[in-house]
This record gives C-alpha cells, structure tokens and sequence, in this order.
C-alpha cells in the first residue's frame, strides 16, 4: 500500500502561533484527508484535500483555522493558525490509492500551551 | 452527529480469549472498515466489507455486516498481549463522497498475559 510520511510527529506550541503539518505520499493517490482526534476520542474530518483547488471542508471547520494545500498528487500540508489549548489534538492525514485503498500517516500531537 | 457507535467502550481480556466489539451506524454505506491504533498514533487498516457482503475473515479477525440493522462487528480470536489496542469502525457513505470516512467512536481493547 501507499506509505505516508507525516511531519512532524509531536510538537508543543505557544497560543496564538501557527503550525504547519506536512504530508508526503510515496506514490500518486487520489484523494487525500485531513482528520483531527481530540484526546481520547474519535476521528472527525476536517476537509479533504483537493489537488490544485481549495480544500472543501466539514461542517464545524474553516479554511482561516485549518488552510490546506495540495500541490500535486502526493503532498499537502494543513495549518493549524492561531492556536488555542482546544487545538491540541492528535492530526492525521489519509490518502486514498486507487489499488489499495485507504492509508494513514503516523500522526501529529499537538500540544499547546 | 453521524458518527456511529461501538461497544463496549472498553474490553479487558486474557491472553487466547476471543474479543468481540460491534459497530452501529446511520446511513446507508458503500462500505465498513476496520482500523486499530495503537497508543493514539497513527491507523492500521484491518479489513473492509462492502455492502453487498455478510461476512469476511482475515487471519484472525472475522467481520460481519448486517446492513438491514446498521451493524457490523469485529472478532478477535485467540488474542495476544500485541492486540492491545483502540479499534474503530468507519464507514463510507453510499452517496456523496464515497471516499470520506465516518469513524465510530472506539473500542479500548486490553489483552493481559
């Protein structure tokens, strides 16, 4: 399947700055997603990450809190601005690949203080 | 919220015992899909039924779908202590995006020696 290197893997943040999330595929995928898991729940979707277009996002999210890029077929990067202690959660991105379907990064803790 | 529902919330089980944890959901799906997480990281993908099947088995785990209840559930069989994990269900929607997830809300297994 697909292997997706997210970085970076945990991170500690002063309120009111920004981070930013990097995905890389190792092939082209078709779809990729950004997901956010507060602390000891589930996964919610943020948006989906549209190559070369704007990111369409879920209900209860906004491109000025979360903006997303995909330049092409196996990056993105979502940034989490203006932090607040409610961000810190752990952010996954997903892709979808044509043959084997859904993979998922490793994951980023966040933690702002 | 669409998210589903999973019991229990959490299992503790002995090392060769079975675990059993089920899925309920609320729209029709394309397909169901299992991941594990191991200590808030990133997802592993398990297994996916599609709408069409009642029931699928890989290695140890055997899945079963019953679309008529909006349910599925996931069997463990003869756990080990590397089982110990967070599983989750997710379904992808039958209309829409087909692509985007809707994860359940977790089942905490622990598997004691």
């Amino acid at each position: 399947s697909a292997v997706i290197s997210q970085k970076p893997s945990r991170d500690i943040c002063q309120r009111g700055t920004s981070l930013t999330i990097q995905c890389q595929v190792d092939s082209q995928v078709t779809m990729m997603f950004w997901y956010r898991q507060q602390p000891g729940q589930s996964l919610t979707l943020i948006a989906t990450a549209n190559q070369g277009s704007e990111a369409t996002y879920e209900s209860g999210f906004v491109i000025d809190k979360f903006p997303i890029s995909r330049p092409n077929l196996t990056f993105s990067t979502l940034t989490v601005s203006n932090m607040s202690p409610e961000d810190s959660s752990i952010y996954l991105c997903s892709a979808i690949d044509t043959h084997y379907g859904y993979t998922f990064g490793s994951g980023t803790r966040l933690t702002v203080v | 919220s669409q998210q589903g529902e999973e019991d229990p919330q959490a299992l503790s089980i002995q090392e060769g015992e079975n675990a059993t944890m089920n899925c309920s959901y609320k729209t029709s799906i394309n397909n169901l899909q299992w991941y594990r997480q191991n200590s808030g990281r990133g997802l592993v993908h398990l297994i996916l039924i599609r709408s069409n099947e009642r029931e699928k088995h890989s290695g140890r785990l055997r899945v079963t779908l019953d679309t008529s209840k909006k349910s599925s559930s996931l069997l463990i069989t003869a756990s080990r202590a590397a089982d110990t994990a967070s599983y989750f269900c997710a379904t992808a929607a039958l209309t829409g995006t087909a692509s985007k997830l809707t994860f359940g809300t977790g089942t905490r297994l622990q598997v004691t020696l």
